[in-house]
């Protein structure tokens, strides 16, 4: 089953525009990660938040987490076209065996 | 190096044939490891896992079945595919501590 739900599940914007996608969850956490995808590829990783921090930065990405809501949001700033991709959440419920929870993803196209 | 190799890349194989993914990865040793399954535009569904050599544990009962005989080797295997097991099956490697994925470039298979 997925645990994590992204939203929108497309989203088109141009060069230099912000994109913001938000992925919701439904059982209690360890930490939440975000994955990109470029068509037809493997996942690579990109930031991890941990369930004690409301928000975090690396470089054009910041991700929030609200654990009240179980809710977390991706920001990428100022997108240019090699940003586009998908991208997904994934859920870590602390179990033993490292096991991750991803949800359908949002496709994101930046036009230059 | 933390790198994940999959093969075949691609595959096409008709209904009720035998199948076997591989994957291999490099780094270190007894790493978790992961069959992930991503369908069409939608999300990963974890398939199996593994702890250790001879340890798996599958997550979804369905067609397939996987195995892993050495360290660093799992094996994804079916003796009669389905029209149902076509997709995108990507491997990964758990990193120790925060269970962040690493994952191999994927195998498309398609069942026709």
């Amino acid at each position: 089953s997925q645990q994590g739900e992204e939203d929108p599940q497309a989203l088109s914007i141009q060069e230099g525009e912000n994109a913001t996608m938000n992925c919701s969850y439904k059982t209690s956490i360890n930490n939440l990660q975000w994955y990109r995808q470029n068509s037809g590829r493997g996942l690579v990783h990109l930031i991890l938040i941990r369930s004690n921090e409301r928000e975090k930065h690396s470089g054009r990405l910041r991700v929030t987490l609200d654990t009240s809501k179980k809710s977390s949001s991706l920001l990428i700033t100022a997108s240019r076209a090699a940003d586009t991709a998908s991208y997904f959440c994934a859920t870590d419920a602390g179990d033993s065996w490292g096991k991750l929870q991803f949800g359908a993803g949002t496709q994101v196209v930046v036009t230059p | 190096s933390q790198t994940i190799h999959q093969w075949p890349a691609t595959l096409v194989q008709p209904v009720g044939s035998p199948l076997s993914l591989e994957c291999t990865v490099e780094g270190t040793s007894n790493p978790n490891l992961y069959w992930y399954r991503q369908a069409a535009g939608r999300g990963l569904q974890l398939l199996f896992y593994s702890v250790g050599i001879g340890q798996i544990s599958s997550e979804v009962p369905q067609n397939l079945s996987a195995s892993r005989p050495q360290d660093r080797q799992f094996i994804l295997s079916s003796k009669k595919l389905l029209l149902s097991d076509s997709g995108f099956y990507l491997c990964a490697r758990g990193a120790s501590g925060a269970n962040v994925l690493t994952f191999g470039a994927g195998s498309r298979l398609t069942v026709l």
